[in-house]
């Protein structure tokens, strides 16, 4: 079965350009959560959707970043414009809990660094 | 909101030896609390989890124990072996719709 498919692997971009990661979640599955992971901050949620549609976004950090997920097969999250203090690895997760009370399978991250 | 400490933040074990992990919350209206491993360069994977109306779970080497009037539960890994090395995270759900994950523990395994 596949899993969660996040793209791309490895980004590494100039500080001030628009970064864009993608998610694939598992067929079937109506949660999404976007999470950021840092050695200082370690595995922080960013947003949360539930069937397409965010639930809670209190965890983005500032309105340079935005996600969304236009349908159940796809999301992304965008940072623009990007700082060197977003350098670190961002993941996705899905679940077939509505209600976040249910294993989550991650994907392998997509490590991003700002020069 | 829920807050979970997870303690230690390192453990160095023989091979062969046992292993245990720590967690606490603090709301007590959280009733799922998984235990995921994560390799490097890896994300996180589920290894166990247990609710609320359970004390105990095993599956061959791991077991997790739960203690809902003190709020806390651990990871208990028997027979460690180098394979076992690793980040464990504990996390806690349910009392809102956001899990909430500790700071994890890199377990060392030597050989």
């Amino acid at each position: 079965d596949a899993g969660v498919i996040q793209s791309p692997r490895h980004e590494v971009t100039e500080m001030g350009q628009e970064v864009t990661l993608r998610c694939k979640p598992i067929s079937g599955h109506n949660s999404l959560f976007w999470y950021r992971q840092t050695m200082m901050r370690g595995l922080e949620l960013l947003i949360y959707f539930n069937n397409n549609v965010p639930i809670d976004d209190s965890g983005m950090p500032e309105d340079r970043f935005s996600a969304k997920m236009p349908n159940a097969s796809f999301s992304t999250l965008k940072i623009q414009p990007s700082e060197p203090r977003d350098s670190a690895v961002y993941f996705c997760a899905s679940s077939f809990s509505a209600t976040g009370e249910g294993p989550q399978h991650f994907g392998d991250g997509t490590r991003l660094s700002i020069l | 909101g829920e807050n979970v400490e997870q303690h230690p933040s390192t453990l160095s074990v023989q091979e062969g030896d046992s292993a245990v992990i720590k967690c606490t919350y603090s709301d007590s209206a959280s009733n799922y609390f998984p235990w995921y491993k994560q390799e490097l360069g890896k994300g996180p994977q589920l290894i166990i989890d247990i609710r609320s109306n359970v004390g105990e779970k095993k599956d061959q080497r791991i077991a997790v124990t739960l203690n809902k009037t003190a709020k806390h539960f651990s990871l208990h890994i028997t027979e460690t072996q180098p394979e076992d090395s690793a980040v464990y995270f504990c996390a806690a759900a349910g009392g809102s719709y956001i899990p909430t994950f500790g700071r994890g523990t890199s377990l060392i395994v030597h050989p």
